[in-house]
């Protein structure tokens, strides 16, 4: 049982360029989210799912976006990486709202 | 939006020594949840807390819910080196957006030995 895994665990990228991170989970949960934590600032919610097929902005969704094609994976994309999107992302699913979330082990973004 | 203020922001204590922390906030949560985050890792959950006045104890932690469901404590009792880490808190409101969790920024903890 893998609970949440998240590829790559590190990446370099040039400011311009695209990529995908992906998070897959093997719990069956149905809700999942994108959070990226900067020094100081805690965790921010980017994208959240309710479920396969739904998503919705959290609280800094500018220049990411993100899919859930299927239940068990929630891809986020950056579309035209800048220096500010170094950080470090974590993707996490919960069975329902109101139950504690499952983190993945998170994806080193540098951006340079 | 939510807010929670965690603190204190880092503690630099000897093994053995007890460690407390809190969070506070300015709106009433429903679920307080307390995780601990290994450098290089996501973090994990330690303690979840689902009723006004709840005291739950996971080994050596201890971690309240607020009578007033505005805040949480946890405290770590003789502290150990592999105590070190960033303690993170974390509240739901079902009212607010589709239940997603808020969370403080963060207790770094450092234990010498």
């Amino acid at each position: 049982n893998a609970g949440v895994t998240q590829t790559p665990k590190f990446r370099v990228l040039k400011t311009g360029q695209s990529m995908t991170l992906l998070c897959a989970q093997d719990m069956n949960h149905e809700y999942m989210y994108w959070y990226r934590q900067d020094p100081g600032m805690g965790l921010r919610l980017i994208h959240y799912s309710v479920g396969e097929g739904t998503t919705a902005k959290g609280e800094v969704p500018d220049g990411y976006n993100v899919s859930r094609l299927k239940k068990q994976n929630f891809l986020l994309g950056l579309e035209s990486a800048a220096p500010s999107q170094t950080s470090v992302y974590f993707c996490a699913s919960t069975p329902r709202a109101g139950n504690g979330y499952t983190f993945g082990s998170g994806t080193r973004l540098t951006v340079v | 939006g939510q807010q929670l203020n965690q603190s204190p922001q880092s503690m630099f204590i000897q093994e053995g020594e007890d460690v407390s922390m809190n969070c506070t906030s300015s709106s009433i949560f429903n679920t307080w949840l307390w995780y601990k985050q290994d450098p290089g890792e996501g973090p994990v959950l330690l303690i979840a807390l689902y009723k006004a006045g709840e005291l739950t104890s996971n080994g050596r932690l201890t971690a309240q819910f607020g009578i007033t469901r505005k805040d949480s404590f946890l405290n770590i009792s003789a502290s150990i080196p592999s105590d070190v880490g960033i303690y993170f808190c974390a509240g739901l409101n079902y009212g607010g957006s589709q239940g997603n969790l808020i969370f403080g920024k963060g207790t770094k903890l450092s234990v010498k030995p």
